[in-house]
């Protein structure tokens, strides 16, 4: 159980477009989901938090209009990166919450590499 | 600011040998200490927890130590095997809300 997909696991892009990932929680529901970068060699930085039914909380140095997050569903958690240039290209990983289980575990997703040209 | 320093950033440990992994935390609001497990190119796994109304929790090869008054809590991974070369990154959060991650520490078991 407290399985997390992502979509998609690879990217590559021109710079100036935009991307999708999609962050799922499969057999669970996540009223939170969290949104991650991590640089190779280097520790994960929490980028935003997405609440389901409302707006996401960035921390700061992260820019809302840049990163827009979408909690639409208790399952389904979108990051978008609007006006993509070289130096977004990173790893992005999302976690969610099982609060159903009484747990305080996070199950992260499986990460997406984007690569921006 | 650094809330979770964690050392070393690299270990090499024999097959069988212990490897030990620690971190050090700042703000005494957290309550909630998990252990993540990151091969190359995959998300963080979470391998082990532990709050800090215990001081010591143990599941299969991985134990955490937990020292509440010193702010510290470790993790021990007996008889190490090859397998068990990652990315080790410990965390804390309160309540489980958002984590503040340790920098990592590679781990690598020679066989």
């Amino acid at each position: 159980g407290a399985v997390v997909s992502q979509h998609p696991s690879w990217v590559i892009c021109k710079s100036g477009t935009s991307v999708k990932i999609e962050c799922r929680s499969l057999d669970f529901q996540a009223t939170t989901m969290f949104w991650y970068r991590q640089f190779p060699k280097q520790s994960l930085m929490l980028m935003a938090t997405s609440n389901e039914g409302s707006k996401a909380t960035y921390e700061q140095g992260v820019e809302k209009d840049k990163f827009l997050i979408n909690h639409a569903s208790l399952t389904l958690s979108t990051l978008t990166v609007t006006s993509a240039h070289p130096e977004d290209s990173s790893f992005y990983i999302c976690s969610a919450r099982d609060t159903t289980r009484g747990s305080w575990g996070q199950y992260f997703g499986p990460g997406t590499r984007l690569l921006v040209l | 600011q650094q809330q979770v320093k964690q050392s070393p950033q690299s270990l090499i440990v024999q097959k069988g040998g212990i490897s030990i992994i620690n971190c050090a935390y700042e703000n005494t609001a957290f309550d909630y200490f998990p252990w993540y497990q990151q091969f190359p190119g995959k998300g963080p796994a979470l391998l082990i927890a532990i709050r800090p109304d215990v001081s010591e929790k143990k599941e299969g090869r991985f134990t955490i130590s937990f020292n509440k008054s010193a702010k510290q809590f470790s993790l021990h991974i007996m008889d190490s095997q090859p397998g068990d070369s990652a990315t080790y990154f410990c965390a804390a959060s309160n309540a489980g809300n958002m984590l503040t991650f340790g920098g990592g520490t590679r781990l690598m078991v020679k066989p």
